[in-house]
């Protein structure tokens, strides 16, 4: 059973463009959700996260919107760049020392 | 930042041997080490949990006699491919975590390829 469900799983946005990743989860015990980034052949990169005692976390052109009662959240790029395009993968846990629950990716194309 | 090395990035060897992967942590100490796996165009597949001193938990249908896991210090924990098969062929990805409040960091990966 998919703890973490990913939407889309492939994207593709012109240079400049609004990227957007949807998440939802089920377990309401989940209090860690962050965002990593990967590029072909790496391993992935935290790129932000957020828990659940705030609404919106920004860092740069990233941010997360965390809506608890629908139990989802969503990556925003902001003004996507080609090196941007890469997979991104939403993941949750139950504090963040233990196991991570990723949801299936998404492929980000930015055409310049 | 923490930083997460893994070694080989590659291997590509024979039907039947073992291959031994390298995941060390190089500006922190490791309380716990996850191994995971990744199929092309994949998610992420947690293997194992590695705490040092101790023996792995490994997940569901995942054969611990095949994938053999030690943390034998703070900075390193290893996994062995033992008697290795094409189907074992995939990407091998390490993370660590220096406490039981901070993210998981993860190494760059290592592919295996089994001829």
């Amino acid at each position: 059973q998919q703890q973490v469900k990913q939407s889309p799983q492939s994207l593709i946005v012109q240079k400049g463009g609004i990227s957007i990743i949807n998440c939802a989860y089920e377990n309401t015990a989940f209090d860690y959700f962050p965002w990593y980034q990967q590029f072909p052949g790496k391993g992935p990169a935290l790129l932000i996260a957020i828990r659940p005692d705030v609404s919106e976390k920004k860092e740069g052109r990233f941010t997360i919107s965390f809506n608890k009662s629908a139990k989802q959240f969503s990556l925003h790029i902001m003004d996507s760049q080609p090196g941007d395009s890469a997979t991104y993968f939403c993941a949750a846990s139950k504090g963040t020392g233990n196991q991570f629950y990723f949801g299936t990716g998404t492929s980000l194309t930015v055409i310049p | 930042g923490a930083v997460v090395s893994q070694h080989p990035s590659r291997v590509i060897c024979k039907s039947g041997t073992s291959v031994k992967i390298e995941c060390r942590s190089l500006d922190f100490q490791a309380t716990t080490m996850f191994w995971y796996r990744q199929f092309p165009k994949q998610s992420l597949m947690l293997m194992a949990t590695s705490n040092e001193g101790s023996k792995a938990t490994y997940e569901q249908g995942v054969e611990k006699d095949k994938f053999l896991i030690n943390h034998a210090s703070l900075t390193l924990s290893t996994l062995t491919v033992t008697s290795a098969h094409p189907e074992d062929s995939s990407f091998y990805i390490c993370s660590a975590i220096s406490g039981g409040n901070q993210p998981q960091h993860f190494g760059d990966g290592t592919r295996l390829s089994i001829l």
